[in-house]
């Protein structure tokens, strides 16, 4: 089982149709939760970042934890065609000697049709 | 504000020749630093970190080594590039909980 699991898509969705996007993750002991984006040939830059169980909401992002079933998702209200992108997932550890670690998913690519 | 640099931003480079890519972090000190690299078709691969000068830790055995020579400053190096080193590397810093992404760059290797 992959640490943390993405689907790869596309997902296609019409320009402003709600997009949903899920990750689940493998250790229970992982507290912290990131949604990075991804332009082709770009490099990631963070879209949410979430600690606690439920929903957090940004513009038009909202994060969703529930740490019981190990899941988090994504969801982008009135999808624009620039969010056309690779949305990649993921969890964070701490490592021994300091420092912490993300484990990333391989991120699901999202199409917004016009 | 911070900001995170990485040259070059593209290398093509034949197998078995010399690699070193440079990162520098600005705007913060004695940052959590880390390479990553992405290669096609594959998710985002941490490769080494450091927590401070001289710290390196290395997440997967392979050819490739890093080194911190100052606090702001990290290096990716390898001595005999081979064609599986191709890739997306990333350097990124840690600011709290968050980690934030270098432009990256983009490496070929014929």
């Amino acid at each position: 089982q992959k640490e943390v699991e993405q689907n790869s898509g596309p997902l296609s969705v019409p320009e402003g149709a709600i997009a949903s996007l899920n990750c689940t993750y493998s250790d229970r002991v992982s507290q912290s939760f990131f949604w990075y984006r991804q332009y082709s040939g770009k490099s990631p830059e963070l879209i949410m970042s979430i600690y606690s169980n439920g929903d957090k909401e940004d513009g038009r992002f909202t994060a969703q934890l529930n740490k019981a079933s190990q899941y988090v998702s994504l969801l982008i209200r009135d999808s624009q065609p620039s969010d056309s992108a690779t949305y990649l997932c993921a969890v964070n550890r701490g490592l021994t000697g300091g420092g912490n670690k993300l484990t990333f998913g391989t991120g699901t690519q999202l199409k917004v049709e016009l | 504000s911070q900001t995170i640099h990485q040259w070059p931003a593209t290398l093509v480079q034949p197998v078995g020749s010399p690699l070193s890519l440079e990162c520098t972090v600005e705007g913060t000190s004695n940052p959590n630093l880390y390479w990553y690299r992405q290669a096609a078709g594959r998710g985002l691969q941490l490769l080494f970190y450091s927590v401070g000068i001289g710290q390196i830790s290395s997440e997967v055995p392979q050819n490739l080594s890093a080194s911190r020579p100052q606090d702001r400053q990290f290096i990716l190096s390898s001595k005999k590039l081979l064609l599986s080193d191709s890739g997306f590397y990333l350097c990124a810093w840690r600011g709290q909980l968050i980690q934030f992404f270098g432009p990256g760059t983009r490496l070929t290797v014929l």
